[in-house]
């Protein structure tokens, strides 16, 4: 099976900056996804990076290094809302989903 | 609202019951998933329909048992489940079941499933 690594847990200050890694191990590469999920509710899509390179959408930034197989998620500005699990996604070379036992994130006022 | 509802939100059944989780899109998607999502592991594929046509088992054990009467509507049966069953059943829908670009999921809140 594909091979997805994330931290389990993280904690950081409101107002803070924190940076999800995930690095993965798979067969073939067709993108990769970024999921949020707070708790109790349906996990929502956060970004896509199928090149390599930093994608920015507001406070959020995902970026790709294919060749290291490593992506991250930024998060800037923390709010309290941003507090909920993290779920890295890869879509291998037979276009199959394989997901990371995602990362929970706590902000701290 | 995501587009994607799942009822019931919990659900607490003896081994020896038998229930179904329901899941309905409206988002024009042509392909819908099940998926389990137990606590700190990854979320695990469970089934995959495209065109109302399964197209992926993902060696489920038999007692989970899948049906797609129309695009739109997605059913988990269940019947003598194990304890270890106990997990949150999500439901999610997609454009195609595969294919360049994005083809992002839309998830469903989940079923909340107890096992005693």
């Amino acid at each position: 099976g594909q091979n997805i690594d994330q931290p389990t847990e993280m904690t950081a200050t409101e107002g803070a900056i924190v940076q999800i890694n995930c690095t993965y191990q798979t067969s073939g590469f067709n993108g990769l996804f970024w999921y949020q999920q707070h708790a109790g509710e349906a996990p929502t899509f956060l970004s896509y990076n199928v090149l390599d390179g930093l994608e920015e959408k507001g406070r959020f930034s995902s970026f790709l290094s294919r060749s290291k197989g490593y992506s991250y998620l930024l998060l800037k500005e923390l709010q309290m809302k941003d507090s909920a699990s993290y779920l890295c996604a890869v879509r291998d070379g037979d276009y199959k989903l394989s997901f990371g036992a995602g990362t929970t994130v706590t902000v701290r006022a | 609202e995501t587009g994607v509802t799942q009822t019931p939100r919990h659900l607490v059944m003896g081994m020896t019951n038998k229930k179904s989780l329901k899941c309905e899109q409206h988002l024009g998607h042509n392909a819908m998933y099940w998926y389990k999502q137990s606590a700190k592991k990854p979320l695990e594929l469970m089934f995959v329909y495209s065109l109302e046509e399964r197209v992926e088992n993902n060696s489920v054990p038999s007692r989970f048992s899948p049906e797609c009467p129309n695009s739109s509507h997605l059913f988990l049966h269940l019947h003598t489940l194990q304890p270890e069953d106990s997990a949150l059943y999500l439901c999610a829908s997609s454009p195609s079941e595969e294919g360049s670009g994005a083809n992002v999921l839309t998830f469903g809140a989940g079923s909340r499933l107890t096992v005693l």
